[in-house]
């Protein structure tokens, strides 16, 4: 079983659409929780912390539970701009664990 | 440009040969990673450093895989004898050490071929 797992997608939402996507992960001594976007034939970049609070950037919201190993994040309003490869990412010591990414692609 | 750079940001080569990645840092971050990312996957560690220590490494590093960073800035990724299965974007990243939650920020690769 893969450390992060994630729905590969992909996702097709028209303009405007709320679209969520879902990440488990199975090392319960995980300690930092993180989405990265990657765009085509680019490197990842950090796209938000999660926090077990929960936290919101905007159009972006991250929700995290450690009874569950669940990570969420749910895109608002989505933009043609959002379209991307967004990467669950989890860090038990120093180096990152990603998940295989979810592609979303927003439609006109 | 102040982020992370890698050279070559293309490599095609031939079974059997050797290739050598260099990655410079951010200017002040003093842990340096190096990823592997093929397709329709996400990157995967390979190894980092801590100034010039190399303190982790993956269990994919096979025999054929060197890392060296000897003065604590740029680092350099040989791997000796390619083999087809070794093609795949190599990415490397730095950060700061302090604390749990600095931020990895990420080159722009090396897509490596093997032909």
């Amino acid at each position: 079983r893969k450390e992060v797992e994630q729905d590969p997608g992909p996702f097709n939402v028209p303009e405007g659409a709320t679209v969520a996507f879902n990440c488990t992960y199975s090392n319960s001594a995980s300690q930092s929780f993180f989405w990265y976007r990657q765009d085509c034939r680019k490197e990842p970049k950090l796209l938000m912390s999660v926090y077990s609070s929960g936290n919101e950037d905007g159009r972006f919201t991250a929700q995290l539970n450690r009874a569950s190993q669940y990570i969420s994040l749910l895109i608002r309003d989505s933009k043609l701009s959002d379209s991307a490869t967004y990467l669950c990412v989890v860090r038990r010591t120093t180096p990152l664990v990603f998940g295989k990414g979810t592609r979303l692609s927003v439609i006109a | 440009d102040t982020g992370v750079s890698q050279n070559p940001r293309h490599k095609i080569t031939k079974r059997g040969q050797n290739v050598t990645f260099r990655c410079d840092p951010i200017s002040e971050h003093n842990r340096l990673y190096w990823y592997r990312q093929t397709l329709g996957q996400g990157p995967e560690f390979l190894t980092y450093f801590q100034n010039e220590a190399q303190l982790e490494k993956s269990r994919l590093l096979s025999d054929r895989f060197s890392a060296e960073r000897p003065k604590g800035s740029f680092s350099t990724l040989e791997i000796q004898r390619t083999e087809q299965g070794d093609s795949a974007m190599y990415l490397c990243a730095s950060s700061l050490a302090l604390g749990q939650g600095n931020e990895q920020f990420f080159g722009p690769g090396t897509r490596l071929t093997v032909l």
